[in-house]
Formats: structure tokens, C-alpha cells, sequence
């Protein structure tokens, strides 16, 4: 069974630059979450999907980021402008059991911004 | 979220020595989970803990949920060098994880 699936894996863009990952989750799991990585850090949460709802998008700074799970399976997150400050590792996470904490994780996608 | 404390920070063995990381939080978890995460991948859960009390192992993997629903410990015996990587726990608070600064391992044949 594949894994989640995030692209791409790397991409280095100029400040003010738009740029957007993609991730397709595992087959049948309606959860998905996108969590920010900063270099030494834990993973923070940006925004949790039930489906296509987003249910938990506390975390994500609404001026610049986006995100959209249009038909509940895969979902983009969009970063227009980039700041220097955004050069971290997106990683996009499944589950089937929000309640048990057991994510899966994508390989990520990190981020430079010069 | 909530802070999580994790402890140490960085750890240096060698190949066959036992080793113990912990996290505290100052918030009462439901779930604790600990997650391991190599150089360029994403965290891969190693053991998910539901009960306070709670000692669970994954072969050479031990791991205790606390009494008091606030902290958690991670044993790993005879390291070995592909335990090499970045530990980190997390513990659920409600829907989604709140993960600590990981503990950064090294072991030496």
C-alpha cells in the first residue's frame, strides 16, 4: 500500500514568490493534516481536514497561507508571498483514527527561501 | 499548543549501551506517542501509549505513560547504530498532536 504522497520534495524560490506542495494521503484515511517543521523543531500543526472541511485551521497565518482538499482526497497548500521566514519542511500527515494520535507522515517538502 | 518539554536535548552512545529520553508537559494528555524521524523523512510512530500507568514495548522499545497523565519516557536497549535519528514525542490533545523539540541520537559502533 502506498504511503502518503507529497511533491515536491524540494524547491527553492525567491522571496515574494508564490509557491504550493501537494499531497495525495493514504487510500481511505479522511483525516489529513498539514504540519510545519522548522529546522530543530517538532512538527506545529498548520490546518486539520475532515474530508474536505477544514475543521482545525487555527494555526495557519491566513494572510499568506492557503490550503484545499476540494474533493477530500488530495490537498495543495499555497504560500503567496514567501517570506525569508517560511524556510522550513512542509509535512503533509494521514490517519483513519483522529482520536488515536497514530498519524503517517509524507516524506515532506522543504521549503528555501532566498 | 501545548509546550512539551523533552529531555535531553541530544545524546552521544555507543553501539550496545541502553538509553532513556523523557517528556513533560504541563497539561494532562489523553494519548502519548513517540515518533521516530530520520534525516529527510517524515516521523514514523514507534509506540502510542492510551492509559495512564501504562508501560508498553516494541522489541527493544519501552515506553510509560505517567501517572499523572502529564509526562512519558522512552527506553531503548542494546542501541544499535540504525537507532540513529530524532525522538520525539507527542501527545494528543484531542484531534491532533502536539509534539516536543525531539531528542537528537547518536550512536557509535
Amino acid at each position: 500500500e502506498a504511503g502518503v504522497v507529497q511533491s515536491p520534495r524540494y524547491k527553492i524560490i525567491e522571496k515574494k514568490q508564490p509557491v504550493a506542495f501537494w499531497c495525495n494521503p493514504i487510500s481511505g484515511h479522511n483525516t489529513l493534516y498539514w504540519y510545519l517543521q522548522n529546522l530543530g523543531q517538532g512538527p506545529e500543526l498548520l490546518i486539520r481536514y475532515e474530508n474536505e472541511e477544514a475543521v482545525d485551521d487555527s494555526q495557519l497565518p491566513k494572510d499568506r497561507f492557503s490550503a484545499e482538499r476540494l474533493k477530500g482526497v488530495d490537498s495543495t497548500l499555497k504560500i503567496q508571498p514567501a517570506e525569508l521566514g517560511d524556510s522550513a519542511v512542509y509535512l503533509c500527515a494521514s490517519t483513519f483514527d483522529p482520536g488515536s494520535g497514530e498519524l503517517f507522515f509524507g516524506e515532506g517538502s522543504r521549503l528555501t527561501v532566498l | 499548543g501545548q509546550q512539551l518539554n523533552q529531555s535531553p536535548q541530544s545524546m552521544f552512545i555507543q553501539e550496545g549501551e541502553d538509553v532513556s529520553m523523557n517528556c513533560t508537559s504541563s497539561s494532562i494528555f489523553n494519548t502519548w506517542l513517540w515518533y521516530k524521524q530520520d534525516p529527510g523523512e517524515g516521523p514514523v510512530l514507534l509506540i502510542a501509549l492510551y492509559k495512564a500507568g501504562e508501560l508498553t514495548s516494541n522489541g527493544r522499545l519501552t515506553a510509560q505513560f505517567g501517572i499523572t497523565r502529564k509526562d512519558s519516557f522512552l527506553n531503548i536497549s542494546a542501541s544499535i547504530p540504525s537507532d540513529v535519528g530524532i525522538y520525539f514525542c507527542a501527545g494528543n490533545s484531542g484531534y491532533a498532536l502536539n509534539f516536543g523539540k525531539g531528542t537528537s541520537l547518536l550512536v557509535t559502533p
